[in-house]
C-alpha cells in the first residue's frame, strides 16, 4: 500500500516564508512530484525530486530526504496569488502508480 | 501545453446510465492516469496505463472500468453510475522519462441525479 501525509490547512502572511510537510511510504520509489492547484482549476507541475537534497527554482524550493520518506516544499516571499491547495506524490516502482496526497490548502493572509 | 484534450467537459445524467469519458493526446505518452476529485479528498487515481492494453487499478477503482486500444485515448467508464460517482474527473499523461512531468487535462465535472 502506500500512504502520504500532508497537512490539511496552512495559514500564512504575504512576505513571509512557508513550509509545507509530507511524509510517505510506498512500495518502490522513483521519485516525488510537487503540485500546485488553484481552485477549479487542474493541478500545474512544481518540482520534481529524485535525489536527496533541495531543488531551487525561484521563489519555490523542494526538499527529499528518501531514507526518511520525507519531503517538504518552500513558499519564499508570499504572493497572495499562492493561495492554492499543494499537492504531494511520490511515484512507486514497477509501472509508475501516481498516488497524491490529500493536498495542503494555503491562504495567504495581507 | 500538453495536447491532452478531455471530453466531455460537463456531464449530466440519471443514475444507472452508462456514461464513458475520453482523454485524448497527441504527445504519444505512455502512461496515462484518470483521478476522481471530491472535496476533502485531494486527487483518487481510479486506474491507469502504462501501455496500449495495459492497464491497472488505482485507489478507488470499484464502479469503473477503462480501455486504452490505442496510444492517444484512454477512456473511463462508468456502467452504471451512481450519485456517489458525482465528481470532477482529471485525466493526466506523462512521459517515460524519470523526471517527465505529469500533465493534466482541464477535467470533467460529471453530476449522476
Amino acid at each position: 500500500g502506500q500512504n502520504i501525509d500532508q497537512p490539511t490547512e496552512m495559514t500564512a502572511t504575504e512576505g513571509a516564508i512557508v513550509q509545507i510537510n509530507c511524509t510517505y511510504q510506498t512500495s518502490g520509489f522513483n521519485g516525488l512530484f510537487w503540485y500546485q492547484q488553484h481552485a477549479g482549476e487542474a493541478p500545474t507541475f512544481l518540482s520534481y525530486n529524485v535525489l536527496d537534497g533541495l531543488e531551487e527554482k525561484g521563489r519555490f524550493s523542494s526538499f527529499l530526504s528518501r531514507s526518511k520518506g520525507y519531503s517538504y516544499l518552500l513558499l519564499k516571499e508570499l504572493q497572495m496569488k499562492d493561495s492554492a491547495s499543494y499537492l504531494c506524490a511520490p511515484i512507486s516502482g514497477g509501472y509508475n502508480k501516481l498516488i497524491f496526497g490529500a493536498g495542503t490548502r494555503l491562504a495567504v493572509h495581507p | 501545453d500538453a495536447g491532452i484534450t478531455q471530453s466531455p467537459r460537463h456531464k449530466v445524467t440519471e443514475t444507472g446510465t452508462p456514461v464513458t469519458l475520453r482523454c485524448h493526446q497527441t504527445e504519444n505518452h505512455r502512461y496515462m492516469y484518470w483521478y476522481r476529485q471530491d472535496p476533502g479528498h485531494g486527487l483518487r487515481l481510479i486506474h491507469y496505463s502504462y501501455g496500449v492494453k495495459d492497464t491497472d487499478k488505482g485507489e478507488v477503482s470499484d464502479g469503473y472500468s477503462v480501455s486504452r486500444s490505442k496510444t492517444e485515448d484512454f477512456l473511463l467508464t462508468l456502467e452504471s453510475a451512481t450519485s456517489s460517482q458525482t465528481s470532477v474527473y482529471f485525466c493526466a499523461i506523462r512521459g517515460q522519462g524519470l523526471n517527465e512531468k505529469l500533465f493534466f487535462g482541464s477535467g470533467t465535472q460529471l453530476s449522476v441525479l
